[in-house]
């Protein structure tokens, strides 16, 4: 088993750019989330889905959406990326009220 | 609201030495789940350990323990003889039931173990 996967690894965008990270996990959870992690700071919820289809905002959401269109996949959408984005991306899947297991993080530059 | 505090922003010590990790919960839910992560310098999150709060027996699985005590609201993580490996950075982090399966995460310790 892969576990959850992060793709990209590394990007690097300028302010007004648009992607999309891709997050998969063959653990059949049912959640999935999204963090970024800033200096300091720990890891901080961007968004969250407690099953195929839906979708629902965590602590920091602004700038982002998402879409759960498989159960397997949560895609984490920028749609005009500023330098405040600039952070280390942390995917997560988890059974309900169990421990979340994270991918190993994409790190997004933005210039 | 729910709240993870990690005092200590950064440990050192010397390879042997035993060393302590504080955490301290804030929580309005009777029912919640506490949650130690590993952040080696590889940058990966590692879970380490998850403890419900009825569940107040301390636990051992090799070098780490964790004591949990609810009258003081704390979660504090001790490793014992500490190696170079050890070093990382240590999360700790709180899920309420009522809050869904979400993680408020501390801001971390960071544990330097010298050789």
């Amino acid at each position: 088993n892969a576990g959850v996967t992060q793709t990209p690894k590394f990007r690097v965008l300028k302010t007004g750019q648009s992607m999309t990270l891709l997050c998969a996990q063959d653990m059949n959870h049912e959640y999935m989330y999204w963090y970024r992690q800033d200096p300091g700071m720990g890891l901080r919820l961007i968004h969250y889905s407690v099953g195929e289809g839906t979708t629902a905002k965590g602590e920091v959401p602004d700038g982002y959406n998402v879409s759960r269109l498989k159960k397997q996949n949560f895609l984490l959408g920028l749609e005009s990326a500023a330098p405040s984005q600039t952070s280390v991306y942390f995917c997560a899947s988890s059974y309900v009220r169990r421990e979340q297991y994270f991918g190993p993080g994409t790190r997004l530059t933005v210039t | 609201a729910q709240k993870v505090t990690q005092a200590q922003t950064e440990i050192s010590v010397v390879e042997k030495e035993d060393v302590t990790l504080d955490c301290v919960y804030e929580t309005r839910d009777t029912t919640y789940y506490l949650f130690w992560y590993k952040q080696p310098p590889s940058g990966e999150l590692v879970f380490l350990i998850r403890r419900n709060s009825f569940d107040e027996q301390n636990e051992i699985s090799g070098r780490y323990s964790w004591n949990f005590q609810k009258s003081t609201s704390s979660f504090n993580f001790t490793i014992t003889a500490s190696q170079v490996v050890d070093s990382a950075v240590y999360f700790c982090a709180l899920s309420e039931s009522s809050y869904g399966n979400k993680l408020v995460f501390g801001a971390g310790t960071i544990l330097r173990v010298k050789s």
